[in-house]
């Protein structure tokens, strides 16, 4: 398995506040990608990365906002989190072989709910 | 732009006959594309991958696809289901950034 952990795994958090999710990578990939997963919309990207202090938005960035400081570390921070965003939450990564990219590999997901 | 559709949002087989799962896409250009199970509660697993090489790809636990150009289709199936088959399968295809966009999933049920 692909050395990737998620932290926290579950999170009930109250509308309005904020929070931070962490991805932490062992294996030294260049991308890194923050999904949500909801029921009959499939995974939707929110940021990715595409090297320290490189990033760009999603399809579904709004409220979202992320940073990398490290290759190893990807945050995903809801500024202010609103009932919309519970929902499953999962990093992904994946990187260039010969100039080719690789195929996602995925964490296990953090469950987010927002009341 | 790339897509991927998924023809069937909910499939159900009975164990031991044939699964087909149904993917389309749009690609300005020749595409990578994937299949991914995902499992009740659990993370996503790759299936199998095309990057251009053989049509016919063969992946884990007896899955395969086939890339179908003409007909812009990647379609997943296994000549007979079991029921540890059951799960949320997704056709990915890889997108501008090496981006990662999905469809929106396929249920599959197998019925003992």
């Amino acid at each position: 398995d692909a050395g990737i952990t998620q932290s926290p795994r579950h999170k009930v958090t109250e509308t309005g506040t904020p929070v931070t999710l962490r991805c932490h990578q062992t294996e030294n990939h260049r991308y890194m990608y923050w999904y949500r997963q909801d029921p009959g919309h499939g995974l939707r990207l929110i940021h990715y990365s595409y090297g320290v202090k490189d990033t760009d938005k999603g399809e579904v960035s709004d409220g979202y906002s992320v940073s990398r400081s490290k290759t190893e570390d990807f945050l995903l921070t809801l500024e202010s989190a609103t009932s919309s965003q519970t929902s499953v939450y999962f990093c992904a990564i994946s990187t260039l072989l010969q100039g080719l990219g690789t195929e996602a590999f995925f964490g296990q997901g953090t469950r987010l709910t927002v009341v | 732009a790339q897509s991927v559709t998924q023809l069937d949002s909910h499939v159900s087989v009975s164990e031991g006959t044939p699964v087909l799962l149904r993917c389309n896409y749009s690609s300005s250009y020749s595409p990578s594309l994937f299949w991914y199970v995902q499992h009740p509660n659990k993370g996503l697993q790759l299936l199998l991958k095309y990057t251009s090489a053989a049509t016919l790809v063969k992946g884990i636990n007896g899955f395969e696809a086939e890339f179908k150009k003409s007909e812009t289709s990647f379609h997943l199936t296994k000549p007979s289901a079991h029921m540890s088959d059951a799960a949320e399968y997704f056709c990915v295809v890889r997108g501008a950034g090496n981006q990662f966009y999905f469809g929106t999933g396929t249920s599959l049920t197998v019925i003992p």
